[in-house]
C-alpha cells in the first residue's frame, strides 16, 4: 500500500506566484482532507471531500485558496496568489468509511518569499 | 465552537521517568484519537477510544477517556528516546472530520 502521496515535498516560491499542491489518496478512502501545520496555529483542518464532494470549507482562509476533486483518486489545493503568510507544511490526509481514522501524506513545505 | 485544548504545550523529562498529556473537550465526544508526529514527520494514528471509560494499553502508552466523553489522556511509562516527537488528541463529534489539539511536544534528555 502506498499510503497518501503529496507532491511536490518542498516548494519554494516568490509572492504573488500561483501554488499548486496534490495530493494521491489511498486507494479506496472517500474521505479527502486538506491541513495547514504553522508553528503558531498548530493543525488546522482547511477543507474536506467526501465521495469528491467538498463538504466543509470552513477553514480555508480566504478566497486566494481554493481545492478541487475531480476524482477519487486526485486532489488539488491551490493558492493564487501566494503571500509570505501562507509559509507552512500543508498535509493532505485520507480515511475510509466511518472509521474516521485518517492517513497523512508526508506533507508539502511551503516557503513563500 | 467545538473545540479540543489539549496541555502542556511542551514537556521535558529525563530519559526513563513517565510523561503524560491531557485533552479536554468543551462539548461530548464521539470518540477521541491520538497520533503521534516526529520531528519533521507526518501525524501517525496511535489509537482511537469510543467508550465511555475506556482504557486502552499498548506497550508503554495507556490511553484513557473519560466517564463523560469530554476528556482523555495518554501516559508514557519509563519514556525511551524513541518517544520524542508531538502527540496530538483528535475530537470527533460525529462527523467524518478531527478536531485537533494543539499537541504536546515531547523531548527527551538522555
Amino acid at each position: 500500500d502506498a499510503g497518501v502521496i503529496q507532491s511536490p515535498r518542498h516548494e519554494v516560491t516568490e509572492m504573488g506566484q500561483e501554488v499548486t499542491l496534490r495530493c494521491k489518496p489511498i486507494s479506496g478512502h472517500n474521505s479527502l482532507f486538506w491541513y495547514r501545520q504553522t508553528m503558531m496555529r498548530g493543525l488546522e483542518l482547511l477543507i474536506y471531500f467526501n465521495n469528491n464532494v467538498p463538504i466543509d470549507d470552513s477553514g480555508m482562509p480566504e478566497d486566494r485558496f481554493s481545492a478541487k476533486m475531480p476524482n477519487a483518486s486526485f486532489s488539488t489545493l491551490k493558492i493564487q496568489p501566494s503571500e509570505p503568510r501562507d509559509s507552512a507544511v500543508y498535509f493532505c490526509a485520507s480515511s475510509f468509511g466511518g472509521s474516521n481514522i485518517q492517513y497523512f501524506g508526508a506533507g508539502t513545505r511551503l516557503s513563500v518569499l | 465552537g467545538q473545540q479540543v485544548m489539549q496541555i502542556p504545550q511542551y514537556q521535558h523529562v529525563q530519559e526513563g521517568e513517565d510523561f503524560t498529556t491531557y485533552c479536554n473537550s468543551s462539548t461530548t465526544l464521539s470518540n477521541i484519537q491520538w497520533y503521534k508526529q516526529r520531528p519533521g514527520g507526518h501525524p501517525v494514528f496511535l489509537i482511537q477510544l469510543v467508550k465511555s471509560g475506556e482504557v486502552k494499553k499498548q506497550k508503554r502508552l495507556t490511553f484513557q477517556f473519560g466517564e463523560a466523553k469530554k476528556n482523555s489522556s495518554l501516559h508514557i511509562t519509563a519514556t525511551q528516546t524513541t518517544d520524542v516527537g508531538t502527540y496530538f488528541c483528535a475530537g470527533n463529534f460525529g462527523n467524518e472530520k478531527l478536531t485537533f489539539g494543539t499537541g504536546t511536544r515531547l523531548t527527551i534528555i538522555p
